[in-house]
């Protein structure tokens, strides 16, 4: 079956360590998107590309990386200017074209220890 | 700025007892609209798009309707089982990108 997998589905921190957490997608989805949710916040956008080789900040893209050298892949970097990390990051993809919406992946819990 | 605004942020209901959902938004030119359900620790699960004012789409229990500037989740009958935050979404025009409201969290006890 065709779908998103992010992994892990938890990963610890520690105080000055990137981390990368992992997004793959075989529903042959030309764009893919990076969201964090914090409670009573909503869903907040970080990182989207729209096709290999491009990507473009979103609303909260500092702090993070990201890379998109395979259309199946959209690998996400907490980098240690992130002060506040501890989330529930969101991988997302859609068709690219038209108002389709978003498949989400199963999302990754990041505590800071 | 665009904006989405979902009411009330947590709604509890007796099994049975109806109720609905409310997402206004202020968006120029909407190109869809979208209903999510989420459950905890889990990603958001696709449940409506709707494109035009008057628009209505139903799925079991739910019932989703838009207007020029609200968009309203009813919710019939509902079950236990029905509990979860459900997200409303709106489509940037000239963009693929979503915004999000901040959820509305729904409990209902049996």
């Amino acid at each position: 079956d065709g779908g998103i997998t992010q992994s892990p589905k938890y990963l610890f921190r520690k105080e000055g360590q990137n981390v990368t957490l992992s997004c793959e997608q075989n529903l042959n989805h030309d764009a893919m998107y990076w969201y964090r949710q914090d409670p009573g916040q909503g869903l907040r956008l970080i990182y989207y590309s729209q096709i290999v080789n491009d990507f473009q900040k979103g609303d909260i893209a500092e702090g993070y990386s990201v890379s998109r050298e395979k259309k199946e892949s959209f690998p996400l970097t907490v980098t240690s200017a992130q002060k506040n990390p501890t989330a529930f990051y969101l991988c997302a993809s859609s068709i690219g074209q038209g108002t389709y919406g978003y498949t989400f992946g199963s999302g990754t819990r990041l505590t800071v220890v | 700025e665009d904006q989405v605004t979902q009411s009330p942020e947590a709604l509890r209901l007796q099994e049975g007892e109806s109720s609905s959902l409310n997402c206004s938004y202020t968006v120029s030119g909407l190109r869809g609209l979208f209903w999510y359900r989420q459950d905890p620790g889990k990603g958001p699960e696709f449940l409506f798009t709707l494109y035009s004012a008057g628009e209505e789409k139903e799925k079991e229990r739910l019932k989703a309707t838009l207007t020029k500037k609200e968009s309203f989740l009813h919710i019939t009958a509902p079950k236990p089982e029905d509990s979860a935050t459900y997200l409303c979404a709106v489509q940037v025009p000239g963009s693929e990108k979503l915004v999000f409201g901040k959820g509305m969290k729904l409990t209902v006890n049996p």
